[in-house]
C-alpha cells in the first residue's frame, strides 16, 4: 500500500464552482500533513499546512481525519488560475522528509 | 532574497555518462534535502544532508548515485553512468536547521533526459 494516496483525477471544473481533493495515508504515526501546489513543470510550493482542528486560509480550507487515516481540501469559488496538480504530503518516520501522493489534477475552465 | 538555486535546469546525457546536479540553498539555509519525480509520479525522498554530512541517504539507489554538501559552495547529486530510467525531474529543497519538514522550500528543478 502507497504511503499517500490521491486520486489522480483531473477534476475539470467551471470557474466559480466548489471542489474538494481527498486523500488517505497509510502511517498512521504520522503528524505533519500538508498540501502543496505543483504547476506543470515546476516545483511543488506549499499552499498550507493541515491540522487536526482544520484550518482555512481564503477559500482554502484543509481538514485532517486521523481516526480515517483521511486529509481532504476544499477550494471555494474555483478561479482559473487554480488550475494545477495538488500534492498531498506527510512526514515520514525520519521527521524530515516527505511523502508525498501523485498528485490531483485540478483544470479550472472559463 | 534568492530562492533554492538549481542548475543546469536542463540536462540531455547519453547512457553511460555521468550527471552532476548542483543546488544552492538559501541564504542562512544549512539543511538540503533531495528528492525525485519520475514522470507521472509523486516525488520520493532521497537523500538529505548537512554541511559535510550525509544525515540519512535511505532513499538513493545503493549504486551510481553519490550526494555530497560541502563546506563551501553547492550540493551536489552525482548519477554515474546514467540510464534511461534515471529520466525524471531531481528537486532540492533546503531548510534552516530547525526548520524539518515545515520549512523546506524547493527549487525550480533540474530535468535529466537520458537518451
Amino acid at each position: 500500500r502507497k504511503e499517500v494516496e490521491q486520486d489522480p483525477g483531473p477534476f475539470n471544473v467551471p470557474e466559480g464552482a466548489t471542489v474538494a481533493f481527498n486523500c488517505t495515508y497509510s502511517n498512521s504515526a504520522s503528524q505533519s500533513f500538508f498540501w502543496y501546489r505543483q504547476d506543470c513543470r515546476k516545483e511543488p510550493k506549499l499552499l498550507m499546512s493541515v491540522y487536526s482542528s482544520g484550518n482555512e486560509d481564503g477559500r482554502f480550507t484543509a481538514q485532517l481525519n486521523r481516526a480515517s487515516q483521511y486529509i481532504s481540501l476544499l477550494i471555494r469559488d474555483s478561479k482559473l488560475s487554480d488550475s494545477a496538480t495538488y500534492l498531498c504530503v506527510v512526514n515520514s518516520n525520519s521527521g524530515y522528509a516527505l511523502n508525498f501522493g501523485k498528485g490531483t489534477s485540478l483544470l479550472v475552465t472559463p | 532574497n534568492a530562492g533554492v538555486m538549481q542548475n543546469p535546469r536542463h540536462l540531455v546525457r547519453r547512457r553511460g555518462q555521468e550527471a552532476r546536479l548542483r543546488c544552492s540553498p538559501m541564504k542562512g539555509h544549512s539543511h538540503v534535502y533531495w528528492y525525485r519525480q519520475l514522470p507521472e509520479e509523486g516525488l520520493k525522498f532521497m537523500v538529505y544532508l548537512q554541511k559535510e554530512n550525509i544525515i540519512d541517504e535511505s532513499g538513493m539507489p545503493k549504486e551510481r548515485f553519490s550526494a555530497e554538501f560541502p563546506k563551501e559552495g553547492p550540493s551536489i547529486l552525482r548519477i554515474q553512468q546514467v540510464v534511461r530510467g534515471d529520466s525524471a525531474a531531481y528537486f532540492c529543497a533546503s531548510s534552516p536547521p530547525a526548520g524539518g519538514v515545515y520549512e523546506q522550500y524547493f527549487g525550480p528543478g533540474t530535468r535529466l533526459t537520458v537518451t
